[in-house]
């Protein structure tokens, strides 16, 4: 079974400030893809990225990097310069690699961005 | 605009009614997934169907059912319906069957009153 682990409940930053996102995840499997998926007020969800076991490269677009590290079972993800429009709920999600269905999302992390 | 479309997008019902959600997958995609987001629960998966076959199952009610027709779109009926099953209902679709990204539409929120 899998488990996708988001500690942060809500995270309150003031617009320009770095704000960095936990996550881990338990799994038995070896191989699996990770996400992360942005829900912002309007309610719809939007993936932002997937990254597979194999690579534990860290990857940056934008504001957005995130780190992932097998050792510690995290896919941390920062959001650098915060702006206001990044004032969403933010999600985690696993899925063993070959697996048909479903994404096992974490509770997600509020992310609130003030001017 | 993920591509994912989804009708209706609000849906006020009363106990013990029944209702038909829609979706319409990204052009291409096989793939189709229905999930469930409500404050106690959070997202959860229900159920996935890939070129008109179930795939997948989750923690979907059996007053609850799916299917996907031949031109890909699908539908998830809810019946005899609970104050409890008023949520937040996302459609996804993706390319491939498993593993894929899974690209969101924009959700039906139902109310049961």
């Amino acid at each position: 079974a899998q488990k996708v682990t988001q500690a942060q409940t809500e995270i309150s930053v003031v617009e320009k400030e770095d704000v960095t996102l936990d996550c881990v995840y338990e799994t038995r499997d070896t191989t699996y893809y990770l996400f992360w998926y942005k829900q912002p007020p309007s309610g719809e969800l939007v993936f932002l990225i997937r990254r597979n076991s194999f690579d534990e490269q860290n990857e940056i677009s934008g504001r957005y990097s995130w780190n992932f590290q097998k050792s510690t079972s995290s896919f941390n993800f920062t959001i650098t310069a915060s702006q206001v429009v990044d004032s969403a709920v933010y999600f985690c999600a696993l899925i063993p690699f070959d697996s048909w269905g479903k994404l096992q999302f974490g509770a997600g992390t509020q992310v609130v961005v003030t001017p | 605009d993920s591509g994912v479309t989804q009708t209706p997008k609000h849906l006020i019902t009363a106990t013990g009614q029944r209702v038909t959600l829609r979706c319409s997958p990204r052009s291409g995609d096989l793939s189709v997934y229905w999930y469930q987001q409500s404050l106690d629960q959070g997202l959860q998966f229900l159920i996935q169907y890939y070129n008109g076959e179930e795939r997948a199952k989750g923690n979907i009610l059996e007053r609850f059912s799916a299917q996907q027709f031949p031109d890909l779109h699908s539908e998830l009926n809810l019946s005899s319906l609970e104050l409890g099953d008023s949520a937040l209902y996302f459609c996804a679709s993706s390319t491939r069957g498993t593993g894929a990204e899974q690209f969101f539409g924009p959700g039906t929120r139902l109310t049961v009153l």
